[in-house]
């Protein structure tokens, strides 16, 4: 089964900065989606990009795909204290018609500091 | 909307004994539940699908002996980890997905708070 990447694993930035994260897949996909975290809780969905999409926005955040290389980056802009958590991009390999569970990668460690 | 439940949220119990893990979607009818598992600082790995009325399909080197799934209902799904050992100690993630019936759903799941396990 394909595994996706993050990196960093973990990222340490101050409050107000921006803060990227990047996913890497091996296979083709139909989508990718980003989730958060917090520290012993279940997932929060995030942002989902569609394989014939590029970028897209949701508040603070911006997530682009390039399928050519296989990758997604998950931007945070004005990053909060709040924001701290661990962020997982998770890739799906059909739309919805097959019985497909999502492939998560690794996950980034997010840490802002006040 | 689109929110999945899980019970109980944490359960400590003996080795050997077994522990039964509920998944409901409270406000939708999921045709599909999946269960994932996530041991600490690790990403979700997928153990098994879960489809309404059927058997469930499990990921390669999950026993479906020691992890059993039913979906009784387009709203439950229930995972029995049999006869625990502390090895099993993890968190347990269940998601359901929106049944679309003639619509594309792009497959966005929808996450229930987890399950802590212990097996002492």
């Amino acid at each position: 089964s394909q595994q996706g990447e993050e990196d960093p694993q973990a990222l340490s930035i101050q409050e107000g900065e921006n803060a990227t994260m990047n996913c890497s897949y091996k296979t083709s996909i139909n989508n990718l989606q980003w989730y958060r975290q917090n520290s012993g809780r279940g997932l929060v969905h995030l942002i989902l990009i569609r394989s014939n999409e590029r970028e897209k926005h949701s508040g603070r955040l911006r997530v682009t795909l390039d399928t050519s290389k296989k990758s997604s980056s998950l931007l945070i802009t004005a990053s909060r204290a709040a924001d701290t958590a661990s962020y997982f991009c998770a890739t799906a390999l059909y739309s919805g018609g097959g019985a497909d569970g999502l492939t998560f990668g690794k996950g980034t460690h997010l840490i802002i500091q006040p | 909307g689109a929110v999945v439940s899980q019970h109980p949220s944490r359960v400590i119990c003996k080795s050997g004994t077994s522990v039964k893990i509920e998944c409901r979607s409270l406000d939708f009818q999921a045709t599909t539940m999946f269960w994932y598992r996530q041991f600490p600082k690790k990403s979700l790995m997928l153990m098994a699908t879960s489809n309404e009325g059927s058997k469930a399909t499990y990921e390669q080197g999950v026993e479906k002996d020691k992890f059993l799934i039913n979906h009784a209902s387009l709203t439950l799904s229930t995972l029995t980890v049999t006869s625990a050992h502390p090895e099993d100690s993890s968190f347990y993630i269940c998601s359901a997905r929106v049944s679309l019936r003639g619509r594309r759903s792009y497959n966005e799941q929808f996450f229930g708070p987890g399950t802590r396990l212990t097996v002492l």
